[in-house]
């Protein structure tokens, strides 16, 4: 079975750009989550969804960041204008909601680098 | 608000040997779950093993256990007969119940030497 597919899975971009990083989620999972991972901070929660419907955005930095899920098989998480602060690898999860608490399938991962 | 303490930078140990990872966490709840996920250079983070507060039994999982002391809120893990694919990083992890927000340590990062 496929995992979480995450795209791209290394982004370079100058300050002021927009970027968007895509999710596919595990099929049939109806919970999905965006982490951020920097060695300052470790691992936050962004952002996450119940049956495509955000349910816990206080994770999110600013209003640069935003994310959605148009679809049961497909998010974004969109950060416009990017800054050199964001550079960090952002994580998608997902699982199913009523399954085992806590088992989260995380993908590969998008390392972002804002110059 | 919970937190999650892993006091190990770094550990290292050579294969075959046991090993014991650290995780300290606050939290006035009674009922929660605690996990250790680990992230090997592949970066794709992946449970290892998993404990719900209100079991006294300890959580095992092949050569992977954890001893958790409740009321010293403490959750380490246990790595039995080391072996070289077991370098990553260890991230211990509390999630209260009825919740699906996992709060994670900083991490520690385990090599095992051949």
């Amino acid at each position: 079975d496929a995992g979480v597919i995450q795209s791209p899975r290394h982004e370079v971009t100058e300050m002021g750009q927009e970027v968007t990083l895509r999710c596919k989620p595990i099929s049939g999972h109806n919970s999905l989550f965006w982490y951020r991972q920097t060695m300052m901070r470790g691992l936050e929660l962004l952002i996450y969804f119940n049956n495509n419907v955000p349910i816990d955005d206080s994770g999110m930095p600013e209003d640069r960041f935003s994310a959605k899920m148009p679809n049961a098989s497909f998010s974004t998480l969109k950060i416009q204008p990017s800054e050199p602060r964001d550079s960090a690898v952002y994580f998608c999860a997902s699982s199913l909601q009523g399954g085992h608490a806590g088992e989260l399938f995380f993908g590969e991962g998008s390392r972002l680098t804002v110059l | 608000a919970q937190t999650v303490t892993q006091s190990q930078p770094e550990m290292s140990v050579q294969e075959a040997e046991t090993v014991t990872l650290s995780c300290t966490y606050d939290t006035s709840e009674n009922n929660y779950y605690l996990f250790w996920y680990k992230q090997p250079p592949s970066r794709q983070m992946i449970l290892v093993i998993r404990q719900e507060a209100y079991k006294q039994q300890n959580a095992t999982e092949n050569r992977f256990s954890v001893n958790f002391q409740k009321a010293a809120k403490s959750f380490s893990l246990k790595i039995s007969d080391s072996q070289l694919g077991d370098t990553a990083m260890y991230f211990c992890a509390f999630m209260n119940q009825g919740a699906q927000k996992l709060v994670f340590g900083q991490g520690t990062r385990l090599t095992i030497n051949p």
